[in-house]
C-alpha cells in the first residue's frame, strides 16, 4: 500500500530557531494534513492542504502541498518551548476512507 | 461544540481478557476511525465506520473488532488480549470520512495488558 516517509525522525533545536520537516511518497496524494501530538494525548490538527502548490499558514506554522502531489513540508518559525512534541503528516491517497500516516518527527528543544 | 470523547481514559487488563473501548464523535460527524499507537510508533489504522458500516479495515487480527451505532458512537473490542496489545487507542471523527474532510482526534484510551 501507499507509504509516507517523514523526516527527520527527531530534531534537537534551540529556542528561537526555525524548524523544517517534510513528508514524501512515491505515489500521489490528494490531501495533506499536519498534526501535532503531545504526550498521552490525541493528535491535534494543525494545517490541512487540499490543492497542489497550496501554501497555508497557521500562526508561526507554514505548510505546503508539493506541486508533484508527492510531498509536503511543514515549517515552524521562531520555535518556543510549547512547540515540543511529535509532528505527523498524513494524507489521503488511493485508499478510500483511510488516512495514510508518516512515522512522526519528534521535536525537542535544547535547554 | 464538544470534541471527540473516549472512555475510559486508562485501562489495565490481564492477558486473555477482553476489552471494549468507546468513542463519541463530534456532533454531526458520521465517520469514525480507530488507530493503535505503540510507544515510538506512528498511528496504525484499525478500521473506519460510517453509518454503522465498516468501510475499511487495517491489517490487524480478527481479535480486533468494532461497531458503530445509529447515533454514530462507536466501540472497539479486543478479545483474548495479548501483552503486545498494550497501546494508546485513538479514535478520530470526521463528517464523511472522505478526503475533503479533516479528522479530529479524541484523547485516547491507554490500555495496559499485564
Amino acid at each position: 500500500g501507499q507509504q509516507l516517509n517523514q523526516s527527520p525522525q527527531s530534531m534537537f533545536i534551540q529556542e528561537g530557531e526555525d524548524v523544517s520537516m517534510n513528508c514524501t511518497s512515491s505515489s500521489i496524494f490528494n490531501t495533506w494534513l499536519w498534526y501535532k501530538q503531545d504526550p498521552g494525548e490525541g493528535p491535534v490538527l494543525l494545517i490541512a492542504l487540499y490543492k497542489a502548490g497550496e501554501l497555508t499558514s497557521n500562526g508561526r506554522l507554514t505548510a505546503q502541498f508539493g506541486i508533484t502531489r508527492k510531498d509536503s513540508f511543514l515549517n515552524i518559525s521562531a520555535s518556543i518551548p510549547s512547540d515540543v512534541g511529535i509532528y505527523f503528516c498524513a494524507g489521503h491517497g488511493d485508499s478510500n476512507y483511510q488516512l495514510i500516516w508518516g512515522a512522526g518527527t519528534k521535536l525537542i528543544i535544547k535547554p | 461544540k464538544a470534541g471527540v470523547t473516549q472512555t475510559p481514559r486508562y485501562l489495565i487488563k490481564t492477558r486473555g481478557q477482553q476489552v471494549t473501548l468507546s468513542c463519541s464523535p463530534i456532533s454531526g460527524h458520521r465517520s469514525v476511525s480507530w488507530y493503535q499507537q505503540t510507544p515510538g510508533q506512528g498511528l496504525q489504522f484499525l478500521f473506519e465506520y460510517f453509518s454503522e458500516t465498516q468501510r475499511n479495515k487495517g491489517n490487524f487480527p480478527g481479535r480486533f473488532s468494532g461497531r458503530q451505532f445509529s447515533n454514530s458512537r462507536s466501540e472497539m473490542n479486543v478479545s483474548t488480549l495479548e501483552l503486545g496489545d498494550s497501546a494508546l487507542y485513538l479514535c478520530a471523527s470526521s463528517l464523511t470520512g472522505l478526503e475533503i474532510d479533516e479528522q479530529y482526534f479524541g484523547p485516547g484510551t491507554r490500555l495496559t495488558v499485564t
